[in-house]
This record gives C-alpha cells, structure tokens and sequence, in this order.
C-alpha cells in the first residue's frame, strides 16, 4: 500500500522560514502535491512535484526526491495567516490522491 | 466565477439513515472527486468522476455510491448511516482526468453528523 508521513505540529516564528517535511513508501506515483487547510475550510492547491528538484511559487517552495521517498514544503517570511494545517498528498496511477494526516504549522508573532 | 458549490453544508441524521450530498464544479471541468475528512486527519478518497464515468474508487463499503449528471455535477449518496460516517465530506473539480496529477479546486464542504 501507499503511506505517507508527516509531522503532526510544527512552530515557528513570524517572519522566519520553515520547512514541513513529508516521507511516503508507494510502489508507484505521478507525483507529489501540498495543500493548505485553514481550520473550517476547504484545501487548497499550493504546489506540485512530478519531477525531482525545486519547484518555487513565491514565497512557497517545493521540493521532491524519489530516490529518497522524500519531499518538503518551504514556507519564507512567514506570516499570522500562514497558521493552518498543511499536507502532501501522492497522486497514484489509479485516479486517487493518498493523503498524510497533516501539519499543524503555529505561527508565533 | 463561481467556484466548487456543494449543498447542504450541514446535515444531521440517525444511524440508518440515507443521505445526498451534491457538488457543482467550476464551469468547463469535467472532473469531480469526493473526499472524506475525519477531525484532525487527512482527505480519504472516496470516487472521482471523468465525463460521468467513474474513474477511480477508494476503500469504501459499497454504502457509498456516486454518479455525475451531463452537466458535471455530481451527487454522492451515503445508505444505512453509521456513526463513523461522521464527517467533513469534500467535492473537488479539475479540469484533467486525473486527479493524481493536476489541481484540485475544493468546494467548502458538507459536514454530516450521525446521531
């Protein structure tokens, strides 16, 4: 089957960088996409890996590497309304998008 | 432009109980997927729908059941209620056939309770 990984909380300060990693075991995948969740709302697209390397969409970044099961989501100049929950999500070859259980990010002024 | 609308956006019901969540996608896509979302977890799939034929079903009971009308709406339909089915039920459209490797676009949500 297909799992991924992430942590459950992440703290960081207003205007800092942070990084929320994401790990997956999978047999086979398209690629790797991060959604953000605002509590009470809906997810939203933020970006997508289908190759290995640096995606960039402004202050957000993107990264993906197959050879080590593993990507991360860059967040710079973080600000208050960045405090939501975030998650990677595995597009596999049968229509489906598998999702972690998400990252609580906690945005401190 | 309008986005993802989906109605009620919330329900009550008791165990037993059948239920009909609907979704319109954005005008021009002709995709839609469905998601479960338990409290404090990810989306489960649960179908995704391409041109009113089903494309794709997650490890769902046969109680779920999902179609997609002409024009790209679709409804989902949830029989014999259980108190697990409580949940945030998520619709999303896209415009490519696949939701494995294009942007989704989310409508709010219908919140389900199961008394």
């Amino acid at each position: 089957g297909q799992s991924l990984e992430q942590p459950s909380e992440v703290t960081a300060v207003e205007g800092a960088i942070v990084q929320i990693n994401c790990t997956y075991q999978t047999s086979g995948f398209y690629g790797l996409s991060w959604y953000q969740q605002h509590d009470g709302g809906a997810p939203t697209f933020l970006s997508y890996n289908a190759l290995d390397g640096l995606e960039e969409t402004g202050r957000f970044s993107s990264f993906l590497s197959r050879s080590d099961s593993y990507g991360y989501l860059l967040l710079q100049e973080l600000q208050m309304k960045d405090s939501a929950s975030y998650f990677c999500a595995l597009g596999d070859s049968n229509y489906q998008l598998i999702w972690g259980a998400g990252t609580k990010l906690i945005i401190k002024p | 432009d309008a986005g993802v609308t989906q109605s009620p956006t919330h329900l009550i019901k008791t165990r037993g109980q059948q239920v009909t969540l609907r979704c319109s996608p954005i005008s021009g896509h002709k995709s839609v997927s469905w998601y479960q979302q338990v409290l404090g977890q990810g989306p489960q799939f649960i179908f995704q729908y391409y041109e009113k034929e089903e494309r794709g079903r997650g490890n769902f009971p046969d109680r779920f059941s999902a179609r997609q009308f002409p024009n790209y709406s679709s409804e989902l339909n949830v029989n014999a209620l259980l108190l697990g089915d409580s949940a945030l039920y998520l619709c999303a459209s896209s415009e490519l056939a696949s939701s494995s490797y294009n942007e989704q676009f989310f409508g709010p949500g219908t919140r389900l309770t199961v008394l």
